[in-house]
C-alpha cells in the first residue's frame, strides 16, 4: 500500500553542520510530497512541498528534490542552527489530497 | 487570525468522563481531519471530512465520534475516556491547492 518511510531519530548535530533526513515513499499513483516541521509544544507547519518529479521544494534554507527514480524526497540543509531543533515529518498525498500519509517523524537536536 | 483553531489547548479529566474538542478553520478548505499523536510523536489519522461528509474513518474505538455541523467546523466527542486516550489531538484542514494546515493541538490527559 501507499506509505512513507523516514529515517529514525534522534539526529544530533552541531551548529553549522550539514543535515540530511532521508525519506522514501511507496505510492500507487503520482503523489505530491511534503515536509512538515513540529517545534516543541506546537502543531505541524508546512516546511516545503513538491508536486511532480524533479521538482525542488525549498524554504528557510531547507531543500528537498522529488526523485521518482529512487522514490525519495530527502530533506537537506547546508548549515543547521539551534533553532532548527524540532521533529520533521515527511508526507505524501494522493487523489487530490484525499489520501494523506505521514512518516513516523525524525527528531533533530542541534547543539551549540 | 488563526487559520485552524482548536479548543481547549489542555484537557485533564478522569477516566469514564465524556469530553469534546472543538475545531474551526477560516481558510475555506473543503477537507478537515482529526489526528492523534502519541508520546513517540507518531501521527495517526482518525477521521477525515469533506464538505461535512465523512470520507475517512480509520480503526478507532466507537467511543470517538466526530461531528461536522458545517464545512468550517469539525468537533471530536469522546465517551467513556480511558487512560490510553491520553495523547495530543490535532485538527487539520486542506484544499486541493495546499497540504495540511494544522491546529496547535489539544493535549488530553486522562487520570
Amino acid at each position: 500500500g501507499d506509505s512513507v518511510t523516514q529515517m529514525e531519530g534522534p539526529v544530533t548535530l552541531s551548529e553549522e553542520a550539514f543535515l540530511t533526513i532521508n525519506c522514501t515513499y511507496t505510492a500507487t499513483g503520482y503523489p505530491s510530497l511534503f515536509w512538515y516541521v513540529q517545534y516543541p509544544g506546537e502543531g505541524l507547519q508546512l516546511l516545503l512541498k513538491a508536486t511532480k518529479a524533479d521538482d525542488k521544494g525549498s524554504n528557510k534554507g531547507f531543500e528537498a528534490t522529488y526523485r521518482k527514480e529512487t522514490t525519495s524526497f530527502h530533506l537537506e540543509k547546508g548549515s543547521v542552527q539551534v533553532s532548527d531543533s524540532a521533529v520533521y515529518f515527511c508526507a505524501l498525498s494522493l487523489y487530490n489530497f484525499n489520501k494523506f500519509y505521514f512518516g513516523s517523524g525524525t527528531k533533530l537536536n542541534v547543539k551549540p | 487570525d488563526t487559520a485552524v483553531s482548536q479548543t481547549p489547548k489542555y484537557l485533564v479529566t478522569q477516566m469514564g468522563n465524556d469530553k469534546s474538542i472543538k475545531c474551526e478553520q477560516n481558510l475555506g478548505h473543503d477537507t478537515m481531519y482529526w489526528y492523534k499523536q502519541d508520546s513517540k510523536k507518531f501521527l495517526k489519522i482518525m477521521f477525515s471530512y469533506n464538505n461535512k461528509e465523512l470520507i475517512i474513518n480509520e480503526t478507532v474505538p466507537n467511543r470517538f465520534s466526530p461531528k461536522s455541523p458545517d464545512k468550517a467546523h469539525l468537533n471530536l466527542h469522546i465517551n467513556s475516556l480511558e487512560l490510553g486516550d491520553s495523547a495530543v489531538y490535532f485538527c487539520a484542514s486542506s484544499s486541493a491547492e495546499s497540504g495540511h494546515t494544522f491546529g496547535s493541538g489539544t493535549r488530553l490527559t486522562v487520570v
